[in-house]
């Protein structure tokens, strides 16, 4: 079946513009995650979804960014007032969370470039 | 809190060379521990697991031990080929923390 989709694939944006981010897990699988992918700090987790809420958003960097997702699919990650140390491939998974089968699957990442 | 170090490399193999890429872990409980990989242009892939303390995670060649008492999860493979030129992370889940931590990756390159 489908796997784990983005959009866009690629960002540039100049800095200060908003950002939206968005993912489309696997069908049926209820928990959804958000990673950030840079040079500097490696794969950083950023939040967590179990349905459409958020237990854990502890890895949000900023009050600028901000994640929501719908109808316990799509998930939409959004950046304000970006900034240069924003750029970064940002990744999301998804898993079904079910008994033994929690193994999470990467869609193939957004690259923001904030200019 | 939950840690990852893993050897940073990058590693640079000839074919059929053995490899093994070091990983250790912080972390409280029993955690599951994870290899992802990430080839040119990819996006991550599981590339093994392993859940309890001595399970052995294995796939396409490559291996890994739980090991709770060196709290090491190291990957090897027997004989490596120019198509395992990649990224390797090593990763843990802790307990009831879903969330995955990674360490830094490991840049293979093995040349023919």
């Amino acid at each position: 079946g489908a796997g784990v989709s983005q959009s866009p694939s690629n960002k540039v944006t100049e800095k200060g513009k908003d950002v939206e981010l968005r993912c489309d897990p696997i069908s049926g699988h209820t928990a959804l995650y958000w990673y950030r992918q840079s040079l500097g700090q490696g794969l950083e987790f950023l939040i967590y979804f179990q349905g459409n809420s958020a237990p854990d958003k502890s890895g949000l960097p900023s009050d600028r960014f901000s994640a929501e997702r719908t109808g316990g699919s799509v998930s939409t990650l959004t950046i304000q007032r970006t900034q240069q140390e924003d750029s970064a491939v940002y990744l999301c998974a998804s898993s079904l969370e079910s008994g033994s089968s929690y193994e999470q699957y990467f869609g193939p990442g957004t690259r923001l470039t904030v200019t | 809190g939950n840690s990852v170090t893993q050897m940073e490399g990058p590693v640079t193999l000839s074919e059929e060379a053995f490899l093994t890429i070091n990983c250790t872990y912080t972390a409280t409980g029993y955690p599951s521990l994870f290899w992802y990989v990430q080839y040119p242009g990819e996006g991550l892939q599981l590339l093994l697991k392993a859940t309890k303390a001595d399970d052995k995670g294995s796939n396409k060649g490559f291996e890994a031990t739980y090991r709770k008492e060196t709290t090491s999860f190291h990957l090897e493979k027997g004989s490596v080929q120019v198509s395992d030129s990649a990224v390797y992370f090593c990763a843990l889940r802790g307990g009831s923390n879903y969330k995955l931590t990674f360490g830094k990756g490991t840049l293979l390159t093995v040349n023919p």
